[in-house]
C-alpha cells in the first residue's frame, strides 16, 4: 500500500514567494497532520485535521500560513509571502484512529529553502 | 514548548551492545510512543505503550512507562548498524496531540 505521499520533496524559493506544499495521506485515514521540524525547535505540530476538518490550527506559527483539505484524500499548507525563517523540513501524517492517539504515518517530507 | 525531552542527545555505541534512550514529560498523557527518523526521511512508529502499561516489548524493543515519574524508556538489544537513526518519544496528550521531544542520536559502529 501507497505511503503518505508528499510533494515537492525539495523547494528552493526566494523570500516573497508563494510556496505550497501538497500532501495525499494513506487512504482510509481520517485525520490529517501538519509538522514542521528544524534544528533549533523540533518537530512541531503547526495543524490537524480530522474528518477534512481543521480541528487545531493554534501551532500555525502566523497568519501568513494556511492550511486546507478540501477532500479526504488531499491537502496543502501555503505559505505566503515565505521568509528565510521559514527554511525547515515540512512533514505531513495521517491517522486512522483520530487524534485520540493512535499512531501516525509520515510522508518523508518537504525540505523547503527560502533565500 | 516541547512537552518531551529527551537524554542522551546523541549515542555511540558498538554492534551487539544494548542502547538505552530516555524520555521525560511534564503531564497528563493518554499514552506514549515511540518513533525512529532515518536521515532524510519521514518518522516511522515503533511502539506505543499505554498509560496503564508499564512495560512492552517488540522484537529487539523494549519500552517502559513510569507515569508516577513521568518518564519512559526505549530499549533496544544486540544493536545493528542499521539501528542507527534519530529516536523519538511522542507524548500523546488528553485532547490527542502529540508532542514530539528534540530525539536522541544513535549511531551503531558495526
Amino acid at each position: 500500500d501507497a505511503g503518505v505521499i508528499q510533494s515537492p520533496r525539495h523547494e528552493v524559493t526566494e523570500m516573497g514567494q508563494e510556496v505550497t506544499l501538497r500532501c495525499k495521506p494513506i487512504s482510509g485515514h481520517n485525520s490529517l497532520f501538519w509538522y514542521r521540524q528544524t534544528m533549533m525547535r523540533g518537530l512541531e505540530l503547526l495543524i490537524y485535521f480530522n474528518n477534512n476538518v481543521p480541528i487545531d490550527d493554534s501551532g500555525m506559527p502566523e497568519d501568513r500560513f494556511s492550511a486546507k483539505m478540501p477532500n479526504a484524500s488531499f491537502s496543502t499548507l501555503k505559505i505566503q509571502p515565505s521568509e528565510p525563517r521559514d527554511s525547515a523540513v515540512y512533514f505531513c501524517a495521517s491517522s486512522g484512529t483520530g487524534a485520540g492517539g493512535g499512531t501516525q504515518h509520515f510522508g518523508d517530507g518537504t525540505r523547503l529553502s527560502i533565500l | 514548548s516541547q512537552q518531551g525531552e529527551e537524554d542522551p542527545q546523541a549515542l555511540s555505541i558498538q554492534e551487539g551492545e544494548n542502547a538505552t534512550m530516555n524520555c521525560s514529560y511534564k503531564t497528563s498523557i493518554n499514552n506514549l510512543q515511540w518513533y525512529r527518523q532515518n536521515s532524510g526521511r519521514g518518522l516511522v512508529h515503533l511502539i506505543l505503550i499505554r498509560s496503564n502499561e508499564r512495560e512492552k516489548h517488540s522484537g529487539r524493543l523494549r519500552v517502559t512507562l513510569d507515569t508516577s515519574k513521568k518518564s519512559s524508556s526505549l530499549l533496544i538489544t544486540a544493536s545493528r548498524a542499521a539501528d542507527t537513526a534519530s529516536y523519538f518519544c511522542a507524548t500523546v496528550l488528553p485532547e490527542g496531540k502529540l508532542i514530539f521531544g528534540q530525539g536522541t542520536e544513535l549511531s551503531v559502529k558495526p
